[in-house]
């Protein structure tokens, strides 16, 4: 059974400061999201990655994916208030019907002036 | 272009009544979903249509729970004699299923609260 473990799953950061978030999954898997969701809005596509060593970079944010560590990064430079939201990595369930996704619990970042 | 959607936004019923919530996916998507989300579970796949393929329920919590998508387009989510466990935000997403990408776009879910 496909597990994806996300941490911190609370983040408070600082603004200008650069913070990391883990996506660990257990079983084998070649597609990796990043979604983001803001207070009472739906899931908004942030990354799609879908090879080992893929690197996407959109603003102040960057994913990378290292398929035979079963990891995935966020990585947040220079953070500022406007991207306080939570953010949730998922995996393409190969073992299912190929068609779901798994997800993890979500990060939420807050981030403070 | 119009994204996904989905009706009722929200949606306040007693227990033991049965309530229907649909999706309207993006135009051309072959791929449906649906997910819940709650406070105590996370994201959790329920069911999933491709095309004219039988779906995959895998996901379903209990027989309770049932969806179709007619002319494989738009879906409904029926969930029998609601239990106030089944409170939730039920999201769909649909996706052009390419063998690469799969990336699901998803629509602004639906609020249930069972009284």
């Amino acid at each position: 059974e496909l597990k994806v473990e996300q941490n911190p799953l609370f983040l408070s950061m600082q603004e200008g400061k650069n913070y990391t978030i883990y996506c660990n999954y257990s079983t084998t898997s070649d597609r990796l999201y990043w979604y983001r969701q803001d207070p009472g809005k739906s899931l908004e596509s942030l990354f799609v990655l879908l090879s080992n060593g893929a690197v996407k970079q959109e603003g102040r944010l960057m994913a990378s994916l290292d398929t035979k560590a079963r990891l995935s990064t966020l990585h947040i430079t220079a953070a500022v208030h406007d991207l306080s939201a939570t953010y949730f990595c998922a995996v393409g369930d190969y073992g299912g019907s190929q068609g779901n996704l798994i997800f993890g619990k979500g990060t939420k970042l807050s981030v403070k002036p | 272009g119009a994204g996904v959607s989905q009706s009722p936004s929200n949606k306040v019923t007693e227990k033991g009544k049965d309530v229907e919530l649909r999706c309207d996916p993006i135009s051309g998507h072959t791929a449906l979903y649906w997910y819940r989300q709650s406070l105590g579970q996370g994201l959790e796949f329920l069911i999933y249509f491709q095309g004219n393929s039988a779906p995959d329920k895998s996901g379903l919590p209990s027989d309770r729970f049932s969806a179709e998508r007619t002319g494989g387009s738009v879906s409904t989510l029926t969930i029998q004699r609601t239990q106030q466990e089944d409170s939730a935000v039920y999201l769909c997403a649909s996706s052009l299923q390419t063998l690469s990408r799969n990336e699901q776009y998803f629509g602004p879910g639906t609020r249930l609260t069972v009284t």
